[in-house]
């Protein structure tokens, strides 16, 4: 089945490590974004890629990286310089306009 | 820049009534909408979206939303609520660059 796959669902991280989440999808989509979710926050947009070997900051993208070097894939790499990495955080993908999203994956600095 | 406001944090309604679920949206231009909705600890599902057109759009799961450009509203109606429906319920707004800028939030309590 066509779709985005997120993991580790669940990943627990210790302060001053970085932490890398996959995302990889198979609808053939050229753009894919990352988001992260707070409790009454809503959705944050921390990175978007148009196309391969391209990426842009969304709003809140301190302490955050990622690549974009196949069409399918689009890490996030939660880095040590992020003051308050605990969130759902969301991937999604698009062809044409609405946003397609995966399962997320739960991070928890212990 | 665009952006949408969900004025209710949470929204009460019984089974069998129906439901509203409010957003107002302020844009430069022609706004794209849309609605999705998200069960406890999984992604995000589209719902419907506003491009053009008719005012009503009918979506998935017997959802609509009603487009007012006079009130820069797009609320999310359902006519009989199921207590399945009971989620947390974003409304989007596209911004340029082909990204979605959404609002806080709000939860959809049905109860039987």
């Amino acid at each position: 089945d066509g779709g985005i796959t997120q993991s580790p669902k669940y990943l627990f991280r210790k302060e001053g490590q970085n932490v890398t989440l996959s995302c990889e999808q198979n609808l053939n989509h050229d753009a894919m974004y990352w988001y992260r979710q707070d409790p009454g926050q809503g959705l944050r947009l921390i990175y978007y890629s148009q196309i391969v070997n391209d990426f842009q900051k969304g709003d809140i993208a301190e302490g955050y990286s990622v690549s974009r070097e196949k069409k399918e894939s689009f890490p996030l790499t939660v880095t040590s310089a992020q003051k308050n990495p605990t969130a759902f955080y969301l991937c999604a993908s698009s062809l044409t306009g609405e946003l397609f999203f995966g399962e997320g994956s739960r991070l928890t600095v212990l | 820049a665009q952006s949408v406001a969900q004025p209710e944090d949470q929204v009460n309604v019984a089974e069998g009534n129906p439901l509203t679920v409010k957003c107002t949206y302020s844009v430069s231009g022609n706004p794209y909408l849309f609605w999705y909705v998200q069960y406890p600890n999984r992604g995000l599902q589209f719902l419907l979206k506003y491009i053009t057109g008719d005012n009503l759009v009918k979506g998935s799961y017997g959802f609509e939303a009603e487009f007012n450009k006079s009130q820069t509203s797009f609320h999310l109606k359902k006519p009989s609520a199921l207590v399945s429906d009971s989620a947390l319920y974003f409304c989007a707004v596209r911004e340029y660059g082909n990204k979605l800028v959404f609002g806080a939030g709000t939860i959809l309590r049905v109860k039987s």
